[in-house]
């Protein structure tokens, strides 16, 4: 079975430049989530998606982030402008939600860095 | 507000001896609670999970304690070996209410030592 994929890994802009973040979740995952993990610190939700709806956003910045599930399936993380302390890895992970399965399945993060 | 914590930022053991990390929550709503283990450049991988019907469940080396009424929980690993060396993070949800959200501790980095 195929895991969580992020793209890009790696990811360097300037501040007041905007970034788009791409995440294809597990084949039948109908729950998404968007984490932020700064240095040190453990992930914190941004946006969680059932299928295409958004179940949670109250963390995310909307003055600058935005994301999208188009279809239920993939979904892109936006941010625009972006600031020196949004310098951090944004992690991906879908779970299962029929059952109450909540162990999410996280991607290998894009490390972002805002300089 | 930080409502899971792992107040041990790191741990050593010797590889054979018995590890053990520790993790607090102050959400009375948590009811599920999880271990995920994390190398570096590589995401957060589950690792084992109790519900708060339980006060112990345990997976092969690992096993996870719950104290509900201290809202502690602890995971022990049992023989430690080099590879589990890794930062563990513990997360909490209240599952039972709906809400698959996960809360996360900082982390607590692990080195076992041959």
């Amino acid at each position: 079975e195929a895991g969580v994929a992020q793209s890009p890994r790696y990811k360097i802009i300037e501040k007041r430049q905007s970034v788009a973040f791409w995440c294809n979740p597990i084949s039948g995952h109908a729950t998404l989530y968007w984490y932020q993990q700064i240095l040190g610190q453990g992930p914190k939700l941004l946006i969680q998606f059932q299928n295409n709806g958004v179940v949670d956003d109250s963390q995310l910045p909307k003055d600058r982030f935005s994301a999208e599930r188009l279809k239920g399936v993939d979904s892109t993380l936006k941010i625009q402008p972006a600031k020196l302390e949004d310098s951090a890895v944004y992690l991906c992970a879908s779970s299962l939600v029929e059952g109450g399965s909540t162990e999410a399945f996280f991607g290998q993060g894009t490390r972002l860095t805002v300089v | 507000d930080q409502q899971v914590k792992q107040n041990s930022p790191s741990l050593s053991v010797q590889e054979g001896r018995i590890s053990i990390l520790n993790c607090d929550y102050t959400n009375s709503m948590f009811d599920y609670f999880l271990w995920y283990k994390k190398y570096p450049a590589e995401g957060p991988t589950f690792l084992i999970s109790i519900s708060s019907i339980k006060d112990k469940n345990e997976d092969g080396r690992f096993t996870v304690f719950l104290n509900k009424s201290a809202k502690h929980l602890s995971l022990h690993i049992v023989p430690s070996q080099p590879g589990d060396s890794a930062v563990y993070f513990c997360a909490a949800s209240a599952r039972y209410s709906g809400a698959n959200n996960l809360f996360f501790g900082t982390g607590t980095r692990l080195t076992v030592i041959p």
